[in-house]
């Protein structure tokens, strides 16, 4: 079974900080990946897409993606307090559905 | 312009009622899905259409049934409402099947009481 694991957490960074955020996949024909952003009771925001090995920037957001170690990771740099919700991975293969992790809570402090 | 809209944003219904959840996109995207995020937050994929062709039906009781009368359109109808149905629906649509990326409507949050 396809799955994506994500750590639950909460992971908690101060304000300003660098927050790291992981995901591994299972199924190693996966070639897409997304990072999702979801608020509390709203629905998820895509705010990255990676398709390539390496390293993808956009803003304070850098997306980083290792086929060969089924893992891909979001960095978000300067985190602020609007930055706290839960972040999800979801990962597929062309012409497949989506499959998401169990999302990580960021917790940025003030 | 909302992108993905839904509706109702909100369902309270009784267990063993029917219910229907309409959604449409206006980015004229081919591409339609359903999701169902349950009480621990987990997201996952219900249905999926390619214009207007069902593409993807993953383990979902038959008592679901989508139904896209055109591309910019996906409902789902729900028979005999279960406890266990309650949920956030999430419909999402994409430029075309995988690898394009999907964008997400607000959500229904669905009571079975």
């Amino acid at each position: 079974q396809k799955e994506v694991e994500q750590n639950s957490g909460p992971l908690s960074v101060p304000e300003g900080a660098i927050a790291s955020l992981n995901c591994t996949y299972s199924d190693r024909g996966s070639q897409s990946f997304f990072w999702y952003r979801q608020y509390s009771g709203k629905s998820p925001e895509l705010i990255m897409s990676i398709y390539s090995n390496g390293d993808k920037e956009d803003g304070r957001f850098t997306a980083q993606l290792n086929k060969a170690s089924q893992y891909v990771s979001l960095l978000i740099r300067d985190s602020q307090p609007s930055d706290s919700a839960t972040y999800l991975c979801a990962v597929n293969q062309a012409g497949t559905a989506l499959i998401f992790g169990k999302g990580t809570t960021l917790s940025v402090s003030s | 312009d909302t992108a993905v809209s839904q509706t109702p944003k909100y369902l309270v219904t009784q267990m063993g009622n029917d219910k229907s959840i309409k959604c449409e996109q206006n980015l004229g995207h081919d591409t339609m899905y359903w999701y169902k995020q349950d009480s621990k937050k987990f997201l996952k994929i219900m249905f999926s259409y390619n214009n207007k062709e069902l593409i993807i039906n993953e383990t979902v009781p038959n008592r679901f049934s989508p139904k896209s009368p055109d591309k910019a359109h996906l409902n789902l109808h729900i028979n005999s409402l279960e406890l266990g149905d309650s949920a956030v629906y999430f419909c999402a649509s994409s430029q075309a099947l995988a690898p394009y990326e999907q964008y997400f409507g607000p959500g229904t949050r669905l009571t079975v009481t």
